[in-house]
């Protein structure tokens, strides 16, 4: 398996612009769960689906911030309109019933200048 | 959630044990220590989980005190490439969410 497949790997653009990052979970696995890590602020959580539909959105900063999940292979965070601020790490994770751990994308990097 | 308690950072020579100590004096009953670890730049990776009772994989092992307050890591052979932050999380057993600390800094030297 490829494990967790994030896209794009870096992404560098302009305040106000709208930003869609990507994430394919490992198949078979139910749940998918987006962070974001700073410096200032470490990893945080910012939301996490179950079979498709948000369970905790408790974390997502403000309504700038929108996560779908339209089918169990395909989730996208956006960011509209993106600010300086939100220059992070952001990683996509899966998990399922069956496993004791949550497997980790290698990231993407945005840069808000 | 169970806080939990690191130190910020540790050293360690190459080729000898590293211990990694959590505190979690708040834990519940039917929460579980897990053990995640980042390499610089790359997505958190688990190493071990534990209830009560001491684990151990082929990555590490986890000892849990028997009051359950706190626990450690030990890597038994450490190597330049664990150097990477540790992260201790407590949380309950089929609960999904993962809220990280700060960690320790373990960096592993010649």
């Amino acid at each position: 398996d490829a494990g967790v497949i994030q896209s794009p790997r870096h992404e560098v653009t302009e305040m106000g612009q709208e930003v869609t990052l990507r994430c394919k979970p490992i198949s078979g696995h139910n749940s998918l769960f987006w962070y974001r890590q700073t410096m200032m602020r470490g990893l945080e959580l910012l939301i996490y689906f179950n079979n498709n539909v948000p369970i905790d959105d408790s974390g997502m900063p403000e309504d700038r911030f929108s996560a779908k999940m339209p089918n169990a292979s395909f989730s996208t965070l956006k960011i509209q309109p993106s600010e300086p601020r939100d220059s992070a790490v952001y990683f996509c994770a899966s998990t399922s019933e069956l496993e004791n751990e949550q497997f980790f994308g290698p990231g993407t990097r945005l840069t808000v200048l | 959630d169970a806080k939990t308690t690191q130190p910020t950072s540790m050293d360690c020579a190459e080729g000898r044990a590293a211990n990694l100590p959590c505190n979690h004096s708040t834990i519940s009953g039917n929460e579980y220590v897990y053990w995640y670890r980042q390499i610089h730049s790359q997505g958190p990776q688990y190493i071990i989980h534990g209830l009560k009772n001491n684990e151990t994989n082929e990555m590490a092992s986890l000892i849990i005190t028997e009051d359950r307050k706190s626990s450690t890591l030990i890597l038994p052979h450490a190597t330049l490439r664990d150097t990477a932050v540790y992260y201790c999380i407590v949380r309950p057993g089929g609960y999904n969410k993962l809220i990280f600390g700060a960690g320790t800094r373990l960096a592993v030297h010649p």
